[in-house]
Order: structure tokens, then C-alpha cells, then sequence
């Protein structure tokens, strides 16, 4: 079955840029589905950053907009997240997940990779 | 901004029925979503389209919707089911995809 894996510093200094790879195995990402990414504030629950397609296609939670940008590089099978500007609020555990389709309700996440701490601290 | 409520804890005895509620407008047109997440792990799908199963997952989780608000049930919780649980779902336009905050289910 599909596999996700996060990768990435474990530690970023505020205002800087957080930047995260996901590498995808047993399944091609050019052959469908969108891709997410989803994080996990220390003892809060879960938020929804952002998807991504193959071909480029986007949607975003407005909460990110403005400071996320997502990628995807078939060649090597992974998904990129990064986050700019980041302050101690964004410390959490990051996820990337595959996202399938139901139809009449959109896209859920079916496979999750274990996801990545990151930590924003000087 | 659409938003998922779920209660912060529930909490049952071994063998009894544990349910967790997540309310929100959209789940009148558009099916819940649960997820189950031991400590430290990566979330794992329960039920899918308010009240599938994914294969592996135990007949005893089960999940329904009345009007605005989605129930997973647990028959007969185990300790090992001691978990957060969190709700999932779209908003009517399919742009914004929404978690609930979670609920944490103690089975003592």
C-alpha cells in the first residue's frame, strides 16, 4: 500500500522559512489523487494546511495563504510544503497524507505519513 | 469559516458504549469523516462516509449522522481504543477541508 514519508529540520528560527519534503512510495503521485498536508499544534488537534495535485492544482486554507507554498516534483515522487515566516505558533507535527475522492463529499485523507516535529525557536 | 465541534473528552468503562458527537452545518449535505489517533502516532481512518468501515478496522466502530450531527459509536470499547478522535469533513463549496478539534476518549 502507499507510504508517505516527512522529512525536514527539526528546527527553524523564527521569521525564517520551514520547508518540508514528503517522499511517496508504491504509488506514482502523477497517476492521481491530491496530496495534503496537515499539522498538529502540541496538545491541540488537527489543521488542515493545504493540497496539492499533480499538475499543480492547489486549494488552501485561508489561514496559510499568504505564507504557503506547495509543490510537487514528479520525478523524484514527493510533495514539498513550505511555510514562511514562521513564529512560535507554528511549532507542531507535520503531515503529508494522500487524499481520495468520494463523490458528493470531496476529498478525505486515507493514508497518512508519521509525520515530522518541528520546532520554531531561536 | 466552516467549523466541527466536537466535546474535548468522553469517557467510559471497558466493555461499555462510548459515542462522540461532532456537530457542523455542512454535515447535513456532506458525510463525517473519523479518525482515530493513539498517542504519538499518525492518524488512522475509522469510518469513511459517515459510517463505513476501511478494511482492518474492528466491527465494533460504527458511525451515523442525524440533521447536523455525526456520531462514531464504539460497542463494547477496549482499552486499546483509548485514543483522540477527531471528525473530518468538507465545506459546501469542497474548498476548505475541516478537522474537528478532537475529542479523547478514556476507557477506564
Amino acid at each position: 500500500q502507499v507510504q508517505l514519508q516527512e522529512s525536514g529540520p527539526g528546527l527553524v528560527k523564527p521569521s525564517e522559512t520551514l520547508s518540508l519534503t514528503c517522499s511517496v512510495s508504491n504509488y506514482s503521485i502523477s497517476s492521481g489523487y491530491y496530496w495534503g498536508w496537515i499539522r498538529q499544534p502540541p496538545e491541540k488537534g488537527l489543521e488542515w494546511i493545504g493540497s496539492i495535485y499533480h499538475s499543480g492544482t492547489t486549494y488552501h486554507n485561508p489561514s496559510f495563504k499568504s505564507r504557503v507554498t506547495m509543490s510537487v516534483d514528479t520525478s523524484k515522487n514527493h510533495l514539498s510544503l513550505m511555510l514562511r515566516s514562521v513564529t512560535a505558533a507554528d511549532t507542531a507535527v507535520y503531515y503529508c497524507a494522500r487524499a481520495a475522492y468520494s463523490f458528493g463529499d470531496g476529498y478525505y485523507f486515507d493514508f497518512w505519513g508519521q509525520g515530522t516535529l518541528v520546532t520554531v525557536s531561536s | 469559516s466552516y467549523e466541527l465541534t466536537q466535546p474535548r473528552s468522553v469517557s467510559v468503562s471497558p466493555g461499555q458504549t462510548a459515542r462522540i458527537t461532532c456537530s457542523g452545518d455542512g454535515l447535513s449535505r456532506k458525510h463525517a469523516y473519523w479518525y482515530q489517533q493513539k498517542t504519538r502516532q499518525a492518524p488512522v481512518l475509522v469510518i469513511y462516509e459517515a459510517t463505513e468501515r476501511p478494511s482492518g478496522i474492528p466491527e465494533r466502530f460504527s458511525g451515523s449522522t442525524s440533521g447536523t450531527m455525526a456520531t462514531l459509536t464504539i460497542s463494547g470499547a477496549q482499552v486499546e481504543d483509548e485514543a483522540d478522535y477527531s471528525c473530518y469533513s468538507t465545506d459546501s463549496s469542497g474548498n476548505h477541508w475541516v478537522f474537528g478539534g478532537g475529542t479523547r476518549l478514556t476507557v477506564l
